[in-house]
């Protein structure tokens, strides 16, 4: 079984400050590792995903994230918030069972707030 | 290019009248297909996938029920709504190990 901590429900920056979202994972297989954004009564957005080769996978908006076995974790980043960067955000994992699904298993998500 | 179509935005309904909602996907064949609701104050909740026509799989026992009845449509269907059922609903395809999500419904059971 796959589970997805976001630790930090809400989060507020100011702008033009570093953006840091935590996300801890566990999995059983070689993980699969995304972060979604999701804008107010919208979709989600798919922003980075890691699936193999380089740990430090960087993404759409500046964000980046890197994946970190030991730690289990796949925390994201972007050096300088815009008031654009407001939104929530969701960490996810894969179960890379193609036969089952694929299934990806979300975080709670956190709330980002860009304060001017 | 794929896409994905999910109608309609919003929806009222309620207590006690049918639901259908629908999700076409265009550009890709044989996709994996999902329903997710969002109530307020929680995350992500994974309701159905599909691998294949016909084939539905349930993740939660609920009020809700889903079909695929073309290998691109994925309809999400209730007889009878109750006010949980209100939330956002969002449709996804999968694809190389992640999703793409339709721009989803918000329900309102009243």
């Amino acid at each position: 079984a796959q589970s997805v901590t976001q630790l930090g429900s809400h989060v507020s920056v100011s702008e033009g400050a570093l953006v840091l979202l935590r996300c801890n994972y566990s999995s059983s297989v070689p993980p699969y590792l995304f972060w979604y954004v999701q804008y107010p009564n919208q979709g989600l957005q798919l922003l980075l995903k890691y699936t193999t080769g380089a740990t430090l996978v960087k993404g759409i908006n500046g964000f980046e994230a890197e994946f970190k076995k030991s730690e289990t974790s796949f925390h994201l980043t972007k050096p300088s918030a815009h008031m654009s960067d407001a939104a929530e955000y969701f960490c996810a994992v894969s179960d890379r069972i193609k036969a089952a699904g694929n299934k990806l298993t979300f975080g709670g998500g956190t709330r980002v707030l860009v304060k001017p | 290019s794929q896409t994905i179509h999910q109608w309609p935005a919003t929806l009222v309904q309620p207590v006690g009248s049918p639901l259908s909602l629908e999700c076409t996907v265009e550009g890709t064949s044989n996709p994996n297909l999902y329903w997710y609701r969002q109530a307020a104050g929680r995350g992500l909740q994974l309701l159905f996938y599909s691998v294949g026509i016909g084939q539905i799989s349930s993740e939660v026992p609920q009020n809700l029920s889903a079909s695929r009845p073309q290998d691109r449509q994925f309809i999400l269907s209730s007889k009878k709504l109750l006010l949980s059922d209100s939330g956002f609903y969002l449709c996804a395809y999968g694809q190389g190990g992640g999703y793409t999500f339709g721009s989803g419904t918000r329900l309102t059971v009243v």
